[in-house]
């Protein structure tokens, strides 16, 4: 079963718009990591967050960490309709493991 | 593009024929996972290769197996296909530096295996 969990499952939003999706974990971790997937195909790392991190950017994405409250992030500001895709969080807790969530599909309007 | 490249694309087999599936890492990646994807599920681990030896396994059964060549190509086998094994397969190499301890991954883009 998944042990991430990401929340909303499904998000739609005109073009523009800020996107938040929000991942949670029940065990402690060594890093978190975003991936987004268009339409079933291969997944595209976004960003890596240690667990001693609380913050990263990249472009448009940033990422936040609460280590206490066992949750991160994912804001996409100004979405594009080339945003759509789903985006999944994974957590790894320093083995060889890597524990992936359901997923929040997001839809961007023009 | 990621330098992952996996094949076939698309797979059509019957329920207890046997499968194999091949990835190829990404150039100095001495470290490959494989995953199955069901339809509106995030990716699930099945194991992990590391300098050809299988580094770890998730909770699946015996049936599915592996191999990690010298030249860090990898194959899935998969055994007396079920109806369940109908999936997205990816596999996702990660460099030397991350020795395997869950640094980021580079995803293939997946072959589709349909079970009838």
């Amino acid at each position: 079963s998944q042990q991430g969990e990401e929340d909303p499952q499904a998000l739609s939003i005109q073009e523009g718009e800020n996107a938040t999706m929000n991942c949670s974990y029940k065990t402690s971790i060594n890093n978190l990591q975003w991936y987004r997937q268009n339409s079933g195909r291969g997944l595209v790392h976004l960003i890596l967050i240690r667990s001693n991190e609380r913050e990263k950017h990249s472009g448009r994405l940033r990422v936040t960490l609460d280590t206490s409250k066992k949750s991160s992030s994912l804001l996409i500001t100004a979405s594009r309709a080339a945003d759509t895709a789903s985006y999944f969080c994974a957590r790894n807790t320093g083995g060889f493991k890597t524990i992936f969530g359901a997923g929040t599909r997001l839809f961007v309007k023009a | 593009e990621t330098g992952v490249t996996q094949s076939p694309t698309h797979l059509i087999k019957t329920r207890g024929q046997q499968v194999t599936l091949r990835c190829s890492s990404q150039s100095g990646h001495n470290t490959v996972s494989w995953y199955q994807q069901a339809l509106g599920q995030g990716p699930q681990f099945i194991f992990q290769y590391y300098r050809e030896e299988e580094n770890g396994r998730g909770n699946f059964p015996p049936r599915f197996s592996g191999l990690q060549f010298p030249n860090y190509s990898s194959e899935l086998n998969v055994n007396a296909l079920e109806l369940d094994d109908s999936a997205l397969y990816l596999c996702a190499s990660s460099p030397e530096i991350a020795g395997g301890k869950g640094d980021t991954q580079y995803f293939g883009p997946g072959t589709r295996l349909t079970v009838l």
